[in-house]
């Protein structure tokens, strides 16, 4: 089975430093990889995600995450933090769930604070 | 995601009762998923539904808890005789089944369990 590890369950940044959020996978099989963020009392909204065309993708609101094959993984990151980027967010897999079918792994999230 | 609906947003139940949670996926879309988020930890996957049909219920306790995914109406996660650790925050996604293992899913604002 897949698995997915984030680094730092707690990230704290100044505004306008760099933000980099990690994520390590295991996969047998070339995966698709997902970066969701989650604001308090919300769902997740997908941020990005890798599914095997270009290495370094970009998101929604500044964000890119490189894939590293050779260092399975997927960091997430954002040059210069801004106030409303403090949320949490949720690295992800997507995994075999039957068949052709599929659901996501995910870990277990980095809450961002953003310091003025 | 605005387009999965949740309801309700907040659930209270004493030990022993029955919890129902409703999920109505985005316009077009067949694939449900549920996820159970418990406090300090990333989402857990519990059960991946068609139209009618449970594909992956893997994630699922053996006992106490059901799901289902109608012709007609939303899909209901039920919970019977809930003890105190079923509270948790359970949220909902749907995908448009096409492309599986790209998977974007789309994730509902969730309903928030609390067993007293």
């Amino acid at each position: 089975a897949q698995s997915v590890t984030q680094l730092g369950s707690h990230v704290s940044v100044s505004e306008g430093a760099l933000v980099l959020l990690r994520c390590n996978y295991s996969s047998s099989v070339p995966p698709y990889l997902f970066w969701y963020v989650q604001y308090p009392n919300q769902g997740l909204q997908l941020l990005l995600k890798y599914t095997s065309a270009a290495t370094l993708v970009k998101g929604i609101n500044g964000f890119e995450a490189e894939f590293k094959k050779s260092e399975t993984s997927f960091h997430l990151t954002k040059p210069s933090a801004h106030m409303s980027d403090a949320a949490e967010y949720f690295c992800a897999v997507s995994e075999k769930s039957g068949g052709s079918n599929y659901k996501l792994t995910f870990g277990k999230g980095t809450l961002l604070t953003v310091n003025p | 995601n605005a387009g999965v609906m949740q309801n309700p947003r907040h659930l209270v139940r004493r030990r022993g009762q029955e919890a129902r949670l409703r999920c109505s996926p985005m316009k077009g879309h067949s694939h449900v998923y549920w996820y159970r988020q418990l406090p300090e930890e990333g989402l857990k996957f519990m059960v991946y539904l068609q139209k009618e049909n449970i594909i992956d219920e893997s994630g699922m306790p053996k006992e106490r808890f059901s799901a289902e995914f109608p012709k007609e109406g939303p899909s209901i996660l039920r919970i019977q005789q809930v003890v105190r650790g079923d509270s948790a925050a359970y949220f909902c996604a749907s995908s448009p089944g096409w492309d599986l293992a790209k998977n974007i899913q789309y994730f509902g604002a969730g309903t928030r369990l609390s067993v007293l």
